[in-house]
């Protein structure tokens, strides 16, 4: 079964760092095009990043320069490395595995707080 | 990086048909085949219902359809059930390898 479970949500202060995980199962990581997708409370979802297959990255422009994806082969998992963090990125995180053009599988996601 | 315009809410009683909105520009959904839809029901994650403006999922009911005209592409619930009532966003491949969603419409079944 193809399945994601991310982790690594928290509190924490403006300014400060967390990093997120994302498991991933029932497929190869290393061959496959995926993303990060936030939704802070009571709003809709707002696309975050992609990681390519080939390993390059793009990132919604309010978070470039703050946040990096990565991903480790070896053990299954993507990652959302976010710095500089600001209230405004308060959210719940989802990881998602695209077939390239559309978001096929979600995780349960991940909420982050910045207060 | 623009969120795509959807209408806020839309409704219909059980067994008929509701279509919802979404509008982009040339940058996005007008210049891609790549407009995806997604159902979410509260406190859940995300579920891909369409995908490539008319392609459904393994799974997913055919009263679910997809299209699109321009700048505008179209997500119709045919046959309104009870367990369509959520939230429903669509998204769309843009310029730059980046990607965008709608402002999210909430169905509501009378």
């Amino acid at each position: 079964e193809v399945q994601l479970v991310e982790s690594g949500g928290g509190s924490v202060q403006p300014g400060g760092s967390l990093r997120l995980s994302c498991a991933a199962s029932g497929f190869t990581l290393s061959n496959s095009w995926m993303s990060w997708v936030r939704q802070a409370p009571g709003k809709g979802l707002e696309w975050v990043a992609n990681m390519q297959r080939d390993g390059s990255e793009k990132y919604l422009n309010s978070v470039e320069g703050r946040f990096t994806v990565s991903r480790d082969s070896a053990k299954s998992s993507f990652y959302l490395q976010m710095n500089s963090l600001r209230a405004e990125d308060t959210a719940v995180y989802y990881c998602a595995r695209r077939a390239y053009t559309a978001f096929h599988i979600w995780g349960q996601g991940t909420m982050v707080t910045v207060s | 990086q623009s969120a795509l315009t959807q209408p806020p809410s839309a409704s219909g009683s059980p067994g008929q048909s509701v279509t919802i909105s979404c509008t982009g520009s040339n940058n996005d959904v007008g210049g891609y085949n790549y407009v995806s839809w997604y159902q979410q029901h509260p406190g859940k994650a995300p579920k891909l219902m369409i995908y490539e403006v008319t392609k459904r999922p393994s799974g997913v009911p055919d009263r679910f359809s997809g299209s699109k005209s321009g700048d505008t592409a179209s997500l119709t619930v045919s046959g309104l059930q009870a367990e369509d009532e959520a939230d429903y966003y669509c998204s769309s491949y843009a310029d730059g390898q980046v990607f965008v969603f709608g402002t999210g419409t909430q169905v509501t079944v009378l």
